[in-house]
């Protein structure tokens, strides 16, 4: 079974930089995992923020970005807001026998 | 602009099914893919499956085969989520997402409000 893991929880400070990563229990990630990163906010549906491992949307705001890091799938906020406080959740494509899964999601606190 | 707007909250019980929607509006229907993705009470989302919104091509996740079945009406842009043999354990707020159509990227962009189904006898 697939499992794709993300750190459950992390702090970051008004104006600094934090790093969520996004991991494959099948192996390094890959820009062939096309990984895409969604925000949710309590009681919102969630929104999507990268596409294809580092493409934003046209409401991405330019401190989020998305590479790949060490084997994983990376999402990165510079300069973060108080309003980034939210479940940030990674998707990774596996191919046609089990297309998509999603990572556990990251519960980002700005503290 | 683009929006995705589903149906409404749903109560039902243990053993019965339930038919969500989710209708497109803004764009071209037929150039997308639409995926439906839930989340328990308090739990992380799940992927259940994609339908292809031009050819109705679909692929369900491992867990739901057999008891999911997604369909389109490409004729008022609206694609349908059945599931059956519902449990307590199918509670949860159920969610379509838009992918497009393409080989080289796989851009999800829209969501849906999401549904709420909630399963208790």
């Amino acid at each position: 079974q697939t499992v794709v893991t993300q750190e459950p929880s992390l702090t970051v400070s008004p104006g600094g930089t934090v790093t969520l990563t996004c991991a494959s229990s099948s192996g390094a990630v890959t820009s062939g995992y096309f990984a895409n990163w969604f925000q949710q906010k309590p009681g919102q549906a969630p929104r999507s923020l990268i596409y294809s491992t580092s493409n934003k949307h046209s409401w991405t705001p330019a401190r989020f970005s998305g590479s790949l890091l060490g084997g994983k799938a990376a999402l990165t906020l510079s300069g973060v807001q108080p309003e980034d406080e939210a479940d940030y959740y990674c998707l990774l494509y596996y191919g046609n026998a089990l297309p998509w899964v999603f990572g556990g999601g990251t519960k980002l606190t700005v503290l | 602009q683009v929006q995705l707007v589903q149906s409404g909250a749903e109560a039902k019980k243990p053993g019965a099914s339930v038919r969500l929607s989710c209708k497109a509006s803004g764009d071209i229907f037929t150039r997308y893919w639409m995926h439906w993705v839930r989340q328990a009470p308090r739990e992380g989302l799940e992927w259940m499956g994609l339908i292809n919104l031009s050819d109705g091509t679909i692929s369900y996740a491992p867990k739901f085969q057999g008891r999911v079945t997604m369909t389109r009406d490409t004729s008022t842009s609206t694609v349908y989520m059945d599931l059956s043999s519902l449990g307590s354990e199918d509670t949860a707020v159920y969610y379509c997402a838009r992918e497009g159509a393409s080989a080289t990227t796989k851009e999800f962009d829209h969501w849906g409000q999401g549904t709420l189904v909630t399963v208790s006898s």
